[in-house]
């Protein structure tokens, strides 16, 4: 399995308060992302990073913020939590020097907003 | 861009009958297509891949892939499932800038 930590795994948290999750890879991959799960949706991208400080917006951006300051870790941020925002929420990385650049997956977070 | 549909959110199955999770993929560019699976409470792991050559693609645990250019279709199938391979499939394909794109998945209940 690939060297891919989410933390926390589980979180429940209250409308308008902030929350940081965090995603850690030990396999010194380039690229970065984060995606979020949803019944019917499949996954969808919220962001992503192709190196430290390197970022860019996926399709469902609106209300979340990422760091990356070092190649290890990928931050997402919600800065003020809606219940829209419950959901599960995964961690993927990817080497682009490799022919397929596949990703791979964390655990998962799944997150509670009340 | 590319866009990846997954024809059926569900398809419940006899244990050791045969399966066929239907995907579809729309794309002028270059086809990267990739099943990951997703057992229950965990992440999602590579199924398999295909990008060119033979048009059909094996796993290791008995899935198999084939692409139809002509149909614009990957759709994954197994001969015999088993008990373990209750889980939910996503179809994915890569649009640009190394960006996967997903389809809405597959849920299999294999029953006894």
């Amino acid at each position: 399995d690939a060297g891919i930590t989410q933390s926390p795994r589980h979180k429940v948290t209250e409308t308008g308060t902030p929350v940081t999750l965090r995603c850690h890879q030990t396999e010194n991959h380039r690229y970065m992302y984060w995606y979020r799960q949803d019944p019917g949706h499949g996954l969808r991208l919220i962001h992503y990073s192709y190196g430290v400080k390197d970022t860019d917006k996926g399709e469902v951006s609106d209300g979340y913020s990422v760091s990356r300051s070092k190649t290890e870790d990928f931050l997402l941020t919600l800065e003020s939590a809606t219940s829209s925002q419950t959901s599960v929420y995964f961690c993927a990385i990817s080497d682009p020097g490799t022919e397929y650049n596949e990703q791979f997956f964390g655990p998962g977070t799944r997150l509670t907003v009340l | 861009a590319q866009s990846v549909t997954q024809l059926d959110s569900q398809v419940p199955v006899f244990e050791e009958a045969p399966v066929e999770l239907r995907c579809n993929y729309s794309s002028s560019v270059s086809v990267y297509l990739f099943w990951y699976v997703q057992y229950p409470n965990q992440g999602l792991q590579l199924l398999l891949k295909y990008l060119s050559g033979s048009t059909l693609v094996e796993s290791i645990n008995g899935f198999e892939a084939e692409f139809n250019k002509s149909q614009t279709s990957f759709h994954l199938r197994k001969p015999s499932v088993h008990i373990s391979d209750t889980a939910e499939y996503f179809c994915a394909g890569k649009a640009a800038g190394n960006k996967l794109t997903f389809g809405g998945g597959t849920r299999v209940l294999v029953k006894p």
